[in-house]
């Protein structure tokens, strides 16, 4: 079984603080990708990378960055965190292209920003 | 990217009934269709997928319909279970790489 497993489950902040989220895959997956997930606007694109050092541009990168130094980890970074990146965060790996193959997802971490 | 409309946004049926969720997308390109299901406080999960190469897909109680001429999807569930109750998104590809997801559906089934 593939496992995505994220280092928090809740996690706490004040404005203007640096946050690391990570994300760990076991299973040799090329690809991994960040969303955010917020009622009603279901699950929304930040960054995604389809190699070691490789990113690209989701829909919503403002005030993210990311980190894949390895194939099987890959942190998202609020280099300073607002209120407005309150949310659920959701990790995910796929074995090829994910838009062409099953995306597995970690638990989320649920971000509170104050 | 890809623009991806889900409908309706909740859904209410009696367990027994049939729901149905439907989806358009703006790219014909476009070839690889999921549906993942989201339980509360739980991951989504991939349930079912379908490929721009057959027009229907089952697995038990769930299958996908696809409509390429007309850019739409759907994902069609009988005999509703109570743990059928989660929120539903479909999604197609933005690039060969991710995905666009629908903004969901919010399927409650009653005993």
């Amino acid at each position: 079984d593939v496992k995505v497993t994220q280092s928090s489950r809740y996690l706490v902040k004040r404005t203007g603080e640096k946050v690391f989220l990570e994300c760990v895959q076991d299973m040799d997956h090329e690809n991994m990708f960040w969303y955010r997930q917020d009622p009603g606007l279901g699950l929304r694109l930040i960054y995604f990378s389809y190699d070691v050092k490789m990113k690209e541009k989701g829909d919503i990168p403002e005030g993210y960055s990311v980190s894949r130094e390895k194939k099987e980890r890959f942190s998202l970074i609020l280099e300073s965190a607002s209120t407005n990146q309150t949310s659920m965060y959701l990790c995910a790996s796929s074995l090829i292209g994910g838009g062409t193959d099953t995306q597995y997802f970690g638990p989320g971490t649920r971000l509170t920003v104050l | 990217g890809e623009n991806v409309e889900q409908h309706p946004s909740t859904l209410s049926v009696q367990e027994g009934d049939s729901a149905v969720i439907k989806c358009t997308y703006s790219d014909s390109a476009s070839n690889y269709f999921p549906w993942y299901k989201q339980e509360l406080g739980k991951r989504p999960q991939l349930i079912i997928d379908i490929r721009s190469n057959v027009g229907e897909k089952k697995d038990q109680r769930i299958a996908v319909t696809l409509n390429k001429t007309a850019k739409h999807f759907s994902l069609h569930i009988t005999e509703t279970q109570p743990e059928d109750s989660a929120v539903y998104f479909c999604a197609a590809p933005n690039s060969g790489y991710a995905l666009n997801f629908g903004k969901g559906t919010s399927l409650l089934v009653t005993p």
